[in-house]
């Protein structure tokens, strides 16, 4: 059974950068057909897809976000990696990464497998 | 970007009557690629179904997931206890961004 288990700071200074490692275990990051993504849940309680990185590397990021995301990953030690730069306070969330249901071409864009979340605070 | 809306915002029902959540797409899923999620307190998303109707592993039979094109509803046919908690529906078309709706919060009358 995949597990994922987010990490990083919980506080960050506004302008600065965000971030957070997702390191997976029982399964690998490079199983082809899954995608490998970062949603992220405001206090409000609505969910917002940040973007993924594929069995391949190959990443796309919501539009909204993109001038300021990058989501790599780190094959040896089964982990991926979101940078959010320039946050603001609209950016506290909870930050969660998640795997798709199955593997798929393309990547299929719903979530079987959740990390418990992690959250984040911007503040001075 | 395809929005979502959920209706309604809060469902009061007791344990055994049916639960009927609506999810209304700003234009067509592609394929019925909609799925729904619960959500308790201090937990992730779960997976209830996805393509519409499809229960994900796991998930009891008293979920149903219909619909497709713009109108799409989940249905608890007799809420159990552990049943009350937010849903959310999540579009996951061809192109990204996926997204998600507001939620619908079934609460204990």
């Amino acid at each position: 059974q995949v597990q994922l288990q987010e990490s990083g700071p919980g506080l960050v200074k506004p302008s600065q950068t965000l971030s957070l490692t997702c390191t997976v275990s029982g399964g690998s990051i490079t199983s082809g057909g899954y995608s490998w993504s970062w949603i992220r849940q405001f206090p409000g309680k609505g969910l917002e897809w940040i973007g993924y990185i594929w069995h391949s590397g190959s990443t796309s990021y919501n539009p909204s976000l993109k001038s300021r995301v990058s989501i790599s990953r780190d094959t040896s030690k089964n982990q991926f990696f979101l940078k959010l730069s320039s946050v603001t306070a609209a950016d506290a969330a909870v930050y969660y990464c998640a795997r798709s249901n199955r593997p798929a071409s393309p990547p299929e864009g719903y979530f079987r497998h959740w990390g418990q979340g992690t959250p984040v605070t911007v503040s001075s | 970007e395809i929005v979502l809306t959920q209706s309604p915002g809060t469902l009061s029902l007791s344990p055994g009557e049916r639960a009927t959540l609506s999810c209304r797409a700003s234009q067509s899923v592609s394929t019925s690629y909609l799925a729904w999620y619960q959500q308790k307190p201090g937990q992730a998303p779960r997976l209830l179904i996805y393509g519409a109707s499809t229960r994900a592993t796991g998930i009891p039979d008293r979920f149903r997931g219909s619909g497709s094109g713009t109108d799409f509803t989940l249905t608890i046919s007799r809420l159990e206890p552990e049943d009350f908690a937010v849903y959310y529906c999540q579009q996951y078309g061809n192109s990204p961004p996926w997204t998600f709706g507001q939620g619908t919060k079934v609460e204990i009358k």
